[in-house]
Parts: C-alpha cells; structure tokens; sequence
C-alpha cells in the first residue's frame, strides 16, 4: 500500500524554465493538497484540489504557478517561468475527506533554480 | 488571521530526559491541531491529532495537549532517544479547513 508518492524528489531549473511537480495520492484518497517550505520557514498551504476541480486556490501566487488533479493520474504542480524565489520544497499531502481528516504526506520535491 | 508560533524554535537535550515542545495559535476558532515530524531530506509523518472537542492525544511516548481557550498545545515526549532527533511542525486546521503552520521546533537529542 504505497503512500503519497511525489516525483521528482529534486528538480533543478535555470530561471525561465518550466517546473512540473507531480503527486499521486494514497489509494482511495480523492483529496489532494500541495504546501511550500521555503528555507527556515514553515509550510505555507498553497491550493487545495479534488478529482477535476479546484476548491481552494487563496495560497497560490497569481502569476506563473498553476495546478491540476485530473480524472486520471497524478497531480501536476506547475510553475512557469521559474525564478529563485521559487527555490523550495514543495509537498503533497492527500486525504480521504475534506473534514478533519488527518493527512498523509509525500517526501516532497525540492526545486532548485540556478 | 490565524497564527501559529512554535517556541523553542531549536532545542538541545541529553538522551533520556522528558521535554515539553509548545505551540501557540490566535484564534481558537480550529477544527483540530496535529503535530508532525519532519526528518532531514524527508517528508512528514504525522503524529498526533487532536480534535477541537478533544483535550489529549496520546501515542507511545508522544502526549500531546490542547487548550482551546488559552490557544495553546504542548508535546510532552518523555524518555527522549537520539532518534526522536527531527523538527517538530505544528498545524491548525481552521474553519476554512485550511492548515496553517507554525514555523517548527528543531529538537536534537545527544547521546
């Protein structure tokens, strides 16, 4: 029963380029969220998906990020145009509801961008 | 807006001792408050939740407390081992089901 599967664990950009980020959920959850640390910071929650549709997004820079949770596969955590700033580690949590559930954890992704 | 303060946010122990991490939020308007480890180059493994209704949790030599009214938790570990070594992140869950996180408590526990 595999967890939150998160690839790649390390991602290495030049500023401009683009970042995907995927996360598989744990079977059977249908709840998908993506969090960013930034270095000596805490997780700051980013947006929050279901299958097909995006429920909270209050946590996602306007401009260049963007995220998907398709009917069939991962979900993708896109970043365009990629600048330093966006240097982090950026984790996936899944969960079976929305409600006080606890949640699972990926390993995370760490972008580095040169 | 909801804040959650993680203090000590680094802490040094000898083996064995008990210590007591804490976690501070503004609004006791939460659904719950879990508490999470996160080792080096690793993702995070939860560890308690506790439930806005609840008072404790406990798990092996994990308690962890909850005063709504004061916007406080504590994590009490007793026995400490060198592999309890990590950081210790706090989250609140608020009444936008958002979890908002204190900046962690890295603990290191010496042999």
């Amino acid at each position: 029963n595999a967890g939150v599967m998160q690839n790649p664990r390390h991602l290495v950009r030049r500023r401009g380029q683009e970042a995907r980020l995927r996360c598989s959920p744990m079977k059977g959850h249908s709840h998908v969220y993506w969090y960013r640390q930034l270095p000596e910071e805490g997780l700051k929650f980013m947006v929050y998906l279901q299958k097909e549709n995006i429920i909270d997004e209050s946590g996602m820079p306007k401009e260049r990020f963007s995220a998907e949770f398709p009917k069939e596969g991962p979900s993708i955590l896109r970043i365009q145009q990629v600048v330093r700033g966006d240097s982090a580690a950026y984790f996936c949590a899944s969960s079976p509801a929305q409600v006080t559930g606890e949640l699972f954890f990926g390993e995370g992704s760490r972008l580095t961008v040169l | 807006k909801q804040e959650v303060t993680q203090i000590p946010a680094a802490l040094s122990v000898p083996e064995g001792e008990n210590l007591v991490l804490n976690c501070s939020f503004t609004d006791s308007a939460i659904y719950n408050l879990q508490w999470f480890r996160q080792d080096p180059g690793k993702g995070l493994t939860s560890l308690l939740l506790i439930q806005s209704s609840q008072r404790e949790q406990t798990s092996g030599r994990l308690n962890a407390s909850l005063d709504k009214s004061s916007g406080r938790s504590t994590l009490y570990i007793a026995a400490s081992q060198p592999g309890d070594s990590a950081t210790y992140l706090c989250a609140v869950e608020d009444s936008n089901y958002q979890l908002i996180w204190g900046a962690g408590t890295k603990l290191i526990i010496k042999p």
